[in-house]
């Protein structure tokens, strides 16, 4: 079966640091990935998707960027975090565009 | 590109009362629309979803119903129990763009 795993948990970062969330996939090959980020008690914002390994498009500009460095890899940064940046980080993959996809359990990260 | 509407964004029922959200959807090439809840700290689980090619779907106590001419779908919950309360978030896909998500309903069962 397949799994998704998101870490860390829980984050907590300074204002200006930079940030690296991962996001790995088990049990299946060349999925679509995506990153999402949800504001509280809001939607669900997707922020970058990959359909294969290098591969990357930005839905809204901002201030974080992702990579896809290996198939079932899927890494979100930020050179410099700024206190807007704060939410719930979700990753999510699936089979493709029209199929379920599937979400971690979300990095919860706080700026201060 | 495509839009999503869902409404109501809160909903409180009583315990087993029935609870109904509705979704619209703006592109008519859009062919696949799922459902998901979200329970509080954790990320979004599929519960049903549904293909253009067919008007209604059921899976115990929930279902979906698709009205293709009106753009427009539905969660049915029966029987709603307190362990029901969540976000549930609806979404739409023409097959070869990402889901479009809905804003989300924010469900209560008050036992």
């Amino acid at each position: 079966s397949q799994t998704i795993h998101q870490w860390p948990a829980t984050l907590v970062q300074p204002v200006g640091s930079p940030l690296s969330l991962e996001c790995t996939v088990e049990g299946t090959s060349n999925p679509n990935l995506y990153w999402y980020r949800q504001a509280a008690g809001r939607g669900l914002q997707l922020l970058f998707y990959s359909v294969g390994i290098g591969q990357i498009s930005s839905e809204v500009p901002q201030n974080l960027s992702a990579s896809r460095p290996q198939d079932r890899q899927f890494i979100l940064s930020s050179k410099k975090l700024l206190l807007s940046d704060s939410g719930f980080y979700l990753c999510a993959w699936a089979q493709h565009y029209n199929q379920p996809q599937h979400f971690g359990d979300g990095t919860r990260l706080s700026i201060l | 590109g495509e839009n999503v509407e869902q409404h109501p964004s809160t909903l409180s029922v009583q315990e087993g009362d029935s609870a109904v959200i509705k979704c619209t959807y703006s592109d008519s090439a859009s062919n696949y629309f799922p459902w998901y809840k979200q329970e509080l700290g954790k990320g979004p689980q599929l519960i049903i979803d549904i293909r253009s090619n067919v008007g209604e779907k059921k899976d115990q106590r929930i279902a979906v119903t698709l009205n293709k001419t009106a753009k427009h779908f539905s969660l049915h919950i029966t029987e709603t129990q307190p362990e029901d309360s969540a976000v549930y978030f609806c979404a739409a896909s023409r097959g070869n763009t990402p889901l479009v998500f809905g804003k989300g309903t924010r469900l209560s069962v008050i036992a």
